[in-house]
């Protein structure tokens, strides 16, 4: 499978707790995001990465959250003491370069914090 | 700012209708880019199509088509003889070129249930 692969699937917390996600993305794409959907709603964007560069963030990212993308490959999206509003699906897409390119996602990693 | 409408929250149809789903957008930019995803409940987008600003031609795939309008600002996305299978949520997103065109942004999505 070449897709976007997320782990874990589902994550369940409890509130105050770290947690971490991982996002593989299409191994030739250059360009990595993180969404943020709650229920009911579209994806909302939270970050982006062009290799190894976050490039922007958006503010809905408190300091309680952290991405990284060491070696511009896959991508890490921590969350510091968690809280029962964190609780998402967090979604990773990935593209090519361009301008008109779209994103390809994967399932998502469901966080429900407790 | 840019910004997408889609005013359907849900939509209900018997199976081999046609259904229309709506889109309208917000920007200022000149060049921008359209898109539509589908969300089917296993919870990933899959991308079904995408048009630039520059092109308002209509596209027919299969038994999707989509009617881009910029006069309107609308992007709507029509599904003929409807199938149980298309059962999902459908979200229209929207990025400009001045943003680089990396951030996309998604309607709140339109619930579509096809009945048997």
């Amino acid at each position: 499978d070449t897709g976007v692969s997320q782990d874990p699937r589902h994550k369940i917390t409890k509130r105050g707790q770290n947690v971490t996600f991982r996002c593989d993305p299409i191994s030739e794409h250059n360009r990595l995001y993180w969404y943020r959907q709650t229920l009911g709603q579209g994806p909302e964007f939270l970050t982006y990465f062009q290799n190894e560069a976050q490039l922007e963030k958006s503010r809905l990212l408190s300091d309680r959250f952290s991405a990284e993308r060491p070696k511009g490959s896959f991508s890490t999206l921590e969350i510091q003491r968690t809280e029962q509003g964190d609780s998402a699906m967090y979604l990773c897409a990935s593209s090519s370069l361009g301008l008109n390119t779209e994103a390809f996602f994967g399932q998502g990693t469901r966080l429900t914090v407790v | 700012a840019q910004k997408v409408t889609q005013a359907q929250t849900e939509i209900s149809v018997v199976e081999k209708e046609d259904v229309t789903l709506d889109c309208v957008y917000e920007t200022r930019d000149t060049t921008y880019y359209l898109f539509w995803y589908k969300q089917p409940p296993s919870g990933e987008l899959v991308f079904l199509i995408r048009r630039n600003s520059f092109d308002e031609q209509n596209e027919i795939s299969g038994r999707y088509s989509w009617n881009f309008q910029k006069s309107t600002s609308s992007f709507n996305f029509t599904i003929t003889a409807s199938q149980v299978v298309d059962s999902a949520v459908y979200f229209c997103a929207l990025s400009e070129a001045g943003t680089g065109g990396f951030k996309t942004i998604f309607g709140a999505g339109t619930r579509l249930f096809v009945k048997a």
